[in-house]
């Protein structure tokens, strides 16, 4: 099984509507977990960062379900702009010596 | 603060050349590493590094070496490039520490190899 894992879409909705996409970790010790946005190829941008059970900006809300290893991001009412690729990433489980792995990445694309 | 820093922003080389992408920042961040991201694909980890001295490999290590004499700097160097080696790298750092994972990007190196 692979470190983390997220279905590539994409994921084709108009505006306005609710999306999720799902993201799937190995290690269960995994603590923390980040949403990166990225556009075109630019470099990621962090999304938003959950440390426990979820967390809510706006729009967007992530949550966590540590019994089945995945997070969830969810986006309300969505605008043209959100149209991007979302990565996911669990936070190092072994303190400093851990590295990072992001999941492939969802591709959102949403219509007018 | 510039934040993290890469040159050069777009590279052509031949087979068999060798180069060295450059990264920095300026944040005092412990952990740094080294991604590729191929098209349609999401960022593969070429090698990390949690400190001064100390370095390791990632998902996709062959091909590349690393090296890391002060906190700021990372480069990555490409021994002798191969046309597989054509993708964008993109340098990230973060602080360490439980919960520290944030991870601030690079603007990527764009690398093409003939």
């Amino acid at each position: 099984r692979k470190e983390v894992e997220q279905d590539p879409g994409p994921f084709n909705v108009p505006e306005g509507a609710t999306v999720a996409f799902n993201c799937t970790y190995s290690n269960s010790a995994s603590q923390s977990f980040f949403w990166y946005r990225q556009d075109c190829r630019k470099e990621p941008k962090l999304l938003m960062s959950v440390y426990s059970s979820g967390n809510e900006d706006g729009r967007f809300t992530a949550q966590l379900n540590r019994a089945s290893q995945y997070i969830s991001l969810l986006i309300r009412d969505s605008k043209l702009s959100d149209s991007a690729t979302y990565l996911c990433v669990p936070g190092r489980v072994r303190g400093n010596t851990g590295k990072l792995i992001f999941g492939q990445g969802t591709t959102l694309q949403v219509k007018p | 603060n510039a934040g993290v820093t890469q040159t050069p922003k777009f590279q052509v080389l031949k087979t068999g050349q060798s180069m060295t992408l450059q990264c920095a920042q300026d944040m005092n961040h412990e952990y740094m590493s080294w991604y590729r991201q191929d098209p349609g694909m999401g960022l593969r980890l070429i090698h990390y590094s949690v400190g001064a001295g100390i370095t390791d490999q990632g998902e996709v290590p062959n091909g590349y070496n690393v090296s890391r004499s002060t906190t700021e700097d990372f480069p990555l160097r490409l021994l002798s490039a191969a046309p597989s080696q054509t993708s964008v790298y993109f340098c990230a750092s973060s602080a360490t520490g439980l919960g520290a994972d944030e991870q601030f990007f690079g603007p990527g190196t764009r690398l093409t190899v003939l």
